[in-house]
């Protein structure tokens, strides 16, 4: 079985400070595991995407992600918040194989100026 | 290249009617998908389809039929509207479900709207 839990459906954080978003994941198999962004009344970009290479996965617009398996965690990371990065951000598994995506209900982040 | 691109953007029917969602991408991709959007949820697979002429039941599939007669068209059918179907739809498509190159691209949506 595959699932995401997003563990803050809302973020809060000051511009130029740390964001961190944080996803946990199940699934029986090795995973492909995705971070998108979605902007408001838009569709969803894709930040980033962990395939079992590299564990710390870079993706665009500073965001980066680590895949912990002993912690079956891949929390999202930028170093400093912009006001362009507000939007809901989507953690998506997918079990290497199946067809389905699994999203997480979502996690909204503010960055107040 | 356009990418992955829905019609129309907005629709509102009334309970009953019967309408179409049309999905298009040009990047050749072999997999596309349908998902729903509801507030406070993610995204729920509605149909997929894995080739021409081939299409697959996802997690939320009663009261939709898809059709995927071109390999660059994804169609979503709604043949008795209901309230519960007022969401924000997504198609999606992928080139394979190969962990390197299984990426969705998704397009912008379609905000449907059953009275």
């Amino acid at each position: 079985a595959q699932s995401v839990t997003q563990l803050d459906s809302h973020v809060s954080v000051s511009e130029g400070t740390p964001v961190l978003l944080r996803c946990n994941y199940s699934s029986s198999y090795s995973p492909s595991l995705f971070w998108y962004v979605q902007h408001p009344n838009k569709g969803l970009q894709l930040l980033l995407k962990y395939t079992s290479a590299a564990t710390l996965v870079k993706g665009i617009n500073g965001f980066e992600a680590e895949f912990k398996k002993s912690e079956t965690s891949f929390h999202l990371t930028k170093p400093s918040a912009h006001m362009s990065d507000a939007a809901e951000y989507f953690c998506v598994v997918r079990t290497t194989g199946a067809n389905n995506l699994f999203f997480g209900t979502g996690t909204r982040l503010t960055v107040i100026p | 290249n356009a990418g992955v691109t829905q019609t129309p953007k907005f629709r509102v029917l009334k309970t009953g009617q019967s309408m179409t969602l049309l999905c298009a991408q040009d990047m050749n991709h072999e997999y596309m998908y349908w998902y729903r959007q509801d507030p406070g949820m993610g995204l729920r697979l509605i149909h997929y389809s894995v080739g021409e002429g081939t299409t697959a039941k996802g997690e939320v599939p009663d009261g939709y039929n898809v059709s995927r007669l071109k390999k660059q068209n994804f169609l979503l059918g709604l043949e008795s509207a209901a309230p519960s179907q007022t969401s924000v739809y997504f198609c999606a498509s992928s080139y394979s479900k190969a962990a390197r190159t299984d990426t969705q691209y998704f397009g912008p949506g379609t905000r449907l709207t059953v009275l």
